[in-house]
């Protein structure tokens, strides 16, 4: 069983970077079996993927979101991160990591709310 | 970008109900399709995968089928703790979901 856990700031102004990392444990981040997602929620737009990272150094990104979106893995820690620059109260939302085994998502963090305000 | 619409948006049903929620893809995805569950405060659970795929573990009153546009989940009895919101996903460009269904206590 793969366990998630999502942390990071739960404010973040404008215009700065978002900032989450994905703690993984039952698995590691090295594995060829999973690629590493980041999901998002909003009452607005409901879920929305935003990228993922393989352990080849393959990433992929959302068209809509592509050049403010860096997803990186730690394989020391085992862990990924998330970085989303420049951000406006429209990237409010509650952030999630998961699996991603050939395009679905099998394990989920349990969800943290990142609230883009002054 | 592929758009998923689902139908309903919300349904009033009863313990016991058949249960059919649509999904339609705004191009052929072929059967590449996924559906989850999620209740209030939590992640989205993986119910069905490609399509008609049933994840270890959901109770086999869950099942999936169709390809191409058009697909359903069905409920075959609905039980007290299959109140929740259901999307489905496509995974055959990108990775887009559905706006939700929430299937509600009648």
């Amino acid at each position: 069983q793969v366990q998630l856990q999502e942390s990071g700031p739960g404010l973040v102004k404008p215009s700065q970077t978002l900032s989450l990392t994905c703690t993984v444990s039952g698995a590691s981040i090295s594995t060829d079996r999973y690629y590493w997602s980041w999901i998002r929620q909003t009452a607005g737009k409901g879920l929305e993927w935003i990228g993922r990272a393989y352990s080849s150094g393959t990433v992929n990104y959302s068209p809509s979101l592509g050049s403010r979106v860096t997803i990186s893995l730690d394989t020391s820690k085992n862990q990924f991160s998330l970085k989303l620059s420049s951000v406006t109260a429209a990237d409010t939302a509650v952030y999630y990591c998961a699996t991603d085994y050939t395009g679905y998502f099998g394990f989920w963090g349990q969800g943290t709310l990142v609230t883009v305000s002054s | 970008d592929i758009q998923m619409t689902q139908s309903p948006s919300t349904l009033s049903a009863s313990v016991g109900d058949r249960v059919i929620i649509t999904c339609r893809a705004s191009q052929s995805i072929s059967s590449w399709l996924a559906w989850y569950q999620q209740k209030p405060g939590k992640a989205p659970q993986l119910l069905i995968y490609k399509a008609s795929s049933l994840e270890s573990g959901v109770p086999s009153r869950f099942s999936g089928s169709g390809s191409g546009t058009e697909f359903t989940l069905t409920i075959s009895s609905l039980q007290p703790d299959d109140f929740a919101t259901y999307y489905c996903q496509q995974y055959n460009n990108y990775w887009t979901f559905g706006q939700g269904t929430k299937v509600e206590i009648k």
